[in-house]
């Protein structure tokens, strides 16, 4: 069954450093997201991202933040500046269409600790 | 706005018994409800959904919930837990047209 490919696994790196995390959506898929779990709290929406442009952000996805789909195939959250409060597991997923009703597939996630 | 809570961070049981794990929404305009899995060191997996076609929902590995407007929950049962069957849960909730709002999860332990 295809699937969401995340990478890296772990990524450490210290503050004020710039970080990408990846992603690989499924092939067919047409929406793209982030979410990210800090240790302990809830799942939470960062954004979604429709026809190469963001179509929904939450609060937290500030400047700081940025997506993009730089070729066909993969899906990327940078982070410009890290913080300390950055650190947190961030989940990439997809789905074939909108509304939000639609069934999201997604990865494995990618914890990032920021030191 | 939506929001869900789901009651018990942990929640443990022999092999065989029910599971039973607590989900309780807040939504101004009928709810789409969504029960996710997530075992050590994977992706969150959707286990079902519920999208006002039946109350029952019925979805995969045994599992199944009951969305009750009148309680506002929306809770996922088990008849008989298994081994494979512990790992992190979490419940979703969207308008639609909103992002899915996630609870805080429930860990399930199943002793055997």
């Amino acid at each position: 069954e295809p699937e969401v490919t995340q990478t890296p696994s772990h990524q450490v790196t210290q503050m004020g450093q710039e970080v990408i995390l990846r992603c690989v959506p499924i092939s067919n898929h047409l929406y793209f997201y982030w979410y990210r779990q800090i240790l302990g709290q809830k799942v939470e929406f960062l954004v979604s991202f429709y026809n190469n442009e963001i179509s929904e952000k939450s609060e937290i996805f500030d400047d700081q933040f940025s997506v993009e789909r730089p070729d066909g195939s993969n899906f990327t959250l940078k982070i410009r500046s890290t913080k300390l409060e950055d650190s947190a597991m961030y989940f990439c997923a997809s789905s074939v269409s909108r509304p939000y009703n639609s069934p999201l597939h997604f990865g494995n996630g990618t914890r990032l600790t920021v030191t | 706005a939506q929001s869900v809570t789901q009651l018990g961070s942990h929640v443990s049981v022999s092999e065989g018994a029910l599971v039973l794990l607590r989900c309780n929404y807040s939504s101004s305009v009928p709810p789409y409800l969504f029960w996710y899995v997530q075992y050590p060191n994977q992706g969150l997996q959707l286990l079902l959904k519920y999208t006002s076609a039946a109350t029952l929902v019925k979805g995969i590995n045994g599992f199944e919930a009951e969305f009750k407007k009148s309680e506002t929950s929306f809770h996922l049962t088990k008849p008989s837990a298994h081994m494979s069957d512990a790992a992190e849960y979490f419940c979703a909730v969207t308008s639609g047209n909103t992002p899915l709002v996630f609870g805080k999860g429930t860990r399930l332990s199943v002793i055997a």
